[in-house]
């Protein structure tokens, strides 16, 4: 069946520092990849994705790039800010069945120190 | 104005007690979903519900009922809550539900049963 793979938390990082947050899957045919983000007390909102292999997914100084070869959609940001501090979910949704379920991963929580 | 809102935002009840969620979103989207966030934060889908039709129904025990009026509104009825049904649990909704969709999540109702 579908899964998703998350790096285990918790993540500890200094501001400024490099982020890599590491997500595999694995899934019948292509499906679309999601990393969606939780503040503390609040619900999850999308951070990014990517619906096709190749793609990279962008906002708010995060990153990630549909790698097809190695089923992977890893997370990265240049330099973290204390706001950044949350619980980073990737999550596949399946082109098969096109019911828009989304598979999530463990979560991985980051924490960001000034 | 919330996009997708949820009532109550906690609810703490007792073993055997029936309780309703209710879940409300303005975007004028077909799809809704409600997802179970457990303690360790893993995230399944539960339901959801395309224009008033249930479309996906996972492994979840009978004393969950979903119902949804009409489309804009996906309620959840729990019966004779257990203490396993301690969790939080999202709403979510997208435009036509397919697998490349982004998700407008809710922001949460935690469920104590004591």
């Amino acid at each position: 069946g579908n899964s998703v793979t998350q790096m285990e938390g918790p993540v500890t990082l200094s501001e400024e520092a490099f982020l890599t947050i590491n997500c595999t899957y694995t899934a019948t045919g292509y499906p679309s990849l999601f990393w969606y983000v939780q503040y503390p007390g609040e619900g999850l909102q999308l951070l990014l994705k990517a619906t096709k292999a190749d793609d990279k997914g962008s906002n708010k100084g995060f990153e990630a790039t549909y790698r097809k070869e190695t089923t992977s959609f890893h997370l990265e940001k240049g330099s973290v800010q204390v706001s950044d501090s949350a619980v980073y979910f990737c999550a596949l949704s399946d082109r098969s069945s096109n019911t828009g379920k989304l598979i999530f991963g463990q979560g991985t929580t980051l924490q960001v120190k000034p | 104005d919330t996009a997708v809102s949820q009532t109550p935002k906690y609810l703490v009840t007792q073993m055997g007690n029936d309780k309703s969620i209710k879940c409300e979103q303005n975007l004028g989207h077909d799809t809704m979903y409600w997802y179970k966030q457990d303690s360790k934060k893993f995230l399944k889908i539960m339901f959801s519900y395309n224009n008033k039709e249930l479309i996906i129904n996972e492994t979840v025990p009978n004393r969950f009922s979903p119902k949804s009026p009409d489309k804009a509104h996906l309620n959840l009825h729990i019966n004779s809550l257990e203490l396993g049904d301690s969790a939080v649990y999202f709403c979510a909704s997208t435009s036509a539900g397919g697998y490349t969709d982004t998700q407008y999540f809710g922001p949460g109702t935690r469920l104590t049963v004591l």
